[in-house]
Order: structure tokens, then sequence, then C-alpha cells
């Protein structure tokens, strides 16, 4: 149990444009989701807080109009990196939480902007 | 908000050694520990983890010991195998801050067969 998918895998933009990462959570409802980014050899940074049908929580220093978060429904969430530029590049990974606490995370998203 | 520290940085173990990670904490409203696994390019998985009404559990070859006292928090892996080799995060997460992780900086762990 307590399966998190995220789609998609990997992802190649070009500067400018936007893309959007999926987040799901395949067998148990998610109270809360939570987007982490990663650069190498790093520790996980969390960028926001998402809470079904309310607006996310952003962290200090991450900017809510360039990190569009949707939490549409108890099973999904999405990140919109919208703007994309080189400097977003990072591995982009979501957590679940489904109210004991732990986080289960997907496998996250590679996003290189070139 | 919490400060979660995490020593050592990297660790290099025979295979059969024990491994040692130990973490400290700033906020002793603190009330929940848990140890994540990441193996390069991968999603961190949970191996393990504790709450603050207990002071130790244990996995088969992995245990984690809290001493609330102190803040610090441990795992400890017995019997290493080479596939124990990751990057191992301990966090700690405030019952009033919407349980938000926050993560020590990581353990490389290298066990050599």
């Amino acid at each position: 149990g307590a399966v998190v998918s995220q789609h998609p895998s990997r992802v190649i933009c070009k500067s400018g444009t936007s893309v959007k990462i999926e987040c799901r959570s395949l067998d148990f409802q998610a109270t809360t989701m939570f987007w982490y980014r990663q650069f190498p050899k790093q520790s996980l940074m969390l960028m926001a807080t998402s809470n079904e049908g309310s607006k996310a929580t952003y962290e200090q220093g991450v900017e809510k109009d360039k990190f569009l978060i949707n939490h549409a429904s108890l099973t999904l969430s999405t990140l919109t990196v919208t703007s994309a530029h080189p400097e977003d590049s990072s591995f982009y990974i979501c957590s679940a939480e489904g109210g004991s606490e732990t986080q289960y995370f997907g496998p996250g998203t590679r996003l290189l902007v070139l | 908000g919490e400060n979660v520290e995490q020593h050592p940085s990297t660790l290099s173990v025979q295979e059969g050694d024990s491994a040692v990670i130990k973490c400290t904490y700033s906020d002793s409203a603190s009330n929940y520990f848990p140890w994540y696994k990441q193996e390069l390019g991968k999603r961190p998985q949970l191996i393990i983890d504790i709450r603050s009404n207990v002071g130790e559990k244990k996995d088969q070859r992995i245990a984690v010991t809290l001493n609330k006292t102190a803040k610090h928090f441990s795992l400890h892996i017995t019997e290493t195998q080479p596939e124990d080799s990751a990057v191992y995060f301990c966090a700690a997460s405030l019952p009033s801050n919407d349980y938000k992780l926050s993560f020590g900086a990581g353990t490389t762990v290298t066990v050599r067969a």
C-alpha cells in the first residue's frame, strides 16, 4: 500500500515554456501533499504544502506565481513550473500523507530547461 | 522552525559491520522522526520511523533510538550489505507545523564488499 506516482519522470523543455508535473496517490486518499526540490547531492527542500480544495502554502523564498500548485482532489496534486529557466532545472519530488503523518514519496521528475 | 542536523555526511563500512547515523533536532515539540533511504536517482523510501512516546524501535537489521531529553535520534544498521549503500536522510516533524518534515543533510553510506 501507500503508492505515490508522479508523471512525467523526465522532461526537457525550452526556456520560457511551462511544465506541468502530476502527483497521484494510487491506493489512499492524501490529506496533504508536499512538493520538494532536490539539487544533486543535496537534501530535499520543501517548496510548498498542498491541501485538497485550498490554496497551497509556500515556503519562504518560493515564488507562488512561478510554481503553481493545484490540489484538485484527494488523490491528485499538480505542480506547474511557469516560464521555466535553466536555473529551474532540478529533481522535483512530491509526497503524500494520508493522516498518519507518514509521507510517501513519488518517484520524482527530472526537469531540464534548455 | 525545526532545525535538524545529521552526522556524518559520509560513512564507509566493511560489509557485515554496523553503521550508525546520528541526528539532532532543535524543537522539543517535534514528535515524529522518520528515516528515508534514497538510491541514486530514485525516490526516498521510508525505512523506519519512531514517535516521541517510544524510545527504540527495531525492524530486522534496522533500529532507531530516540533520546527526547537530549533531542537526538540515531539509525543503526547491523550486518551491513552492499545493497545498504545509499543516501540516508533523517527528518523531524512538528504537529503545530502541518506535519511538514524538516530533513537532515543526508549521509552517504558505502558498504565495501
